[in-house]
């Protein structure tokens, strides 16, 4: 049973335009989201994360939003740029856990010229 | 600042064949360590955790094992791999037990 779900597989935007990932999930007991950027072969690299008690956080050309009643998020990046080209991950965190983070199956991002 | 390493990048080895991949951390202490695993076409899953010095949570069931040796260090083994270990395996360290920070990782075929 997948608790953290990135319904889309892949994902392509034109260059300058904006991307928006989105990823649903079923554990109300999640207290912190995160979001991860994954290159092939190398480790996740972390982008962004949100806490339960926010809806908003925003750094840079990154915004996670968080919707609690429709247990949903998304990360907006804008303006996109070929390199943000990757996987990205949505991950959560179960209240009390040691920081034992539930990932979601990724979107491919493509950003095209 | 701090720094995970892990290694080897890459390992091929035989079925029935023993593992020992290893992560170390720079410049923290007493840090929460992982060891994650991204089978092809899957997301991450924990398959350790640690809060500290010989303390060692399992979150699957397998034919894997951790340990945690010293406060940086952390240890994935196994006594006979399977076909079905293969995959990519990741080491990361929390500072909080929010954030992870994860290593390069180890791309890992049972052959």
């Amino acid at each position: 049973d997948q608790q953290v779900k990135q319904n889309s597989p892949s994902l392509s935007v034109q260059e300058g335009r904006i991307s928006i990932l989105n990823c649903d999930y079923t554990n109300s007991m999640f207290d912190y989201f995160l979001w991860y950027k994954k290159y092939p072969a190398e480790g996740p690299t972390f982008l962004i994360s949100i806490s339960s008690i926010k809806d908003k956080n925003e750094d840079g050309r990154f915004t996670v939003f968080l919707n609690k009643s429709a247990k949903h998020l998304s990360l907006h990046i804008v303006p996109s740029q070929p390199g943000d080209s990757a996987v990205y991950f949505c991950a959560a965190k179960v209240w009390g856990s040691q920081g034992n983070l539930i990932f979601g199956k990724g979107t491919k991002l493509s950003v095209k010229p | 600042s701090q720094t995970i390493h892990q290694w080897p990048a890459t390992l091929v080895q035989p079925v029935g064949s023993p593992l020992s991949l290893e992560c170390t951390v720079e410049g923290t202490s007493n840090p929460n360590l992982y060891w994650y695993r991204q089978a092809a076409g899957r997301g991450l899953q924990l398959l350790f955790y640690s809060v500290g010095i010989g303390q060692i949570s399992s979150e699957v069931p397998q034919n894997l094992s951790a340990s945690r040796p010293q406060d940086r260090q952390f240890i994935l083994s196994s006594k006979k791999l399977l076909l079905s270990d293969s995959g990519f395996y990741l080491c990361a360290w929390s500072p909080t037990g929010n954030e992870a920070f994860f290593g390069q990782g180890t791309r890992l075929t049972v052959v």
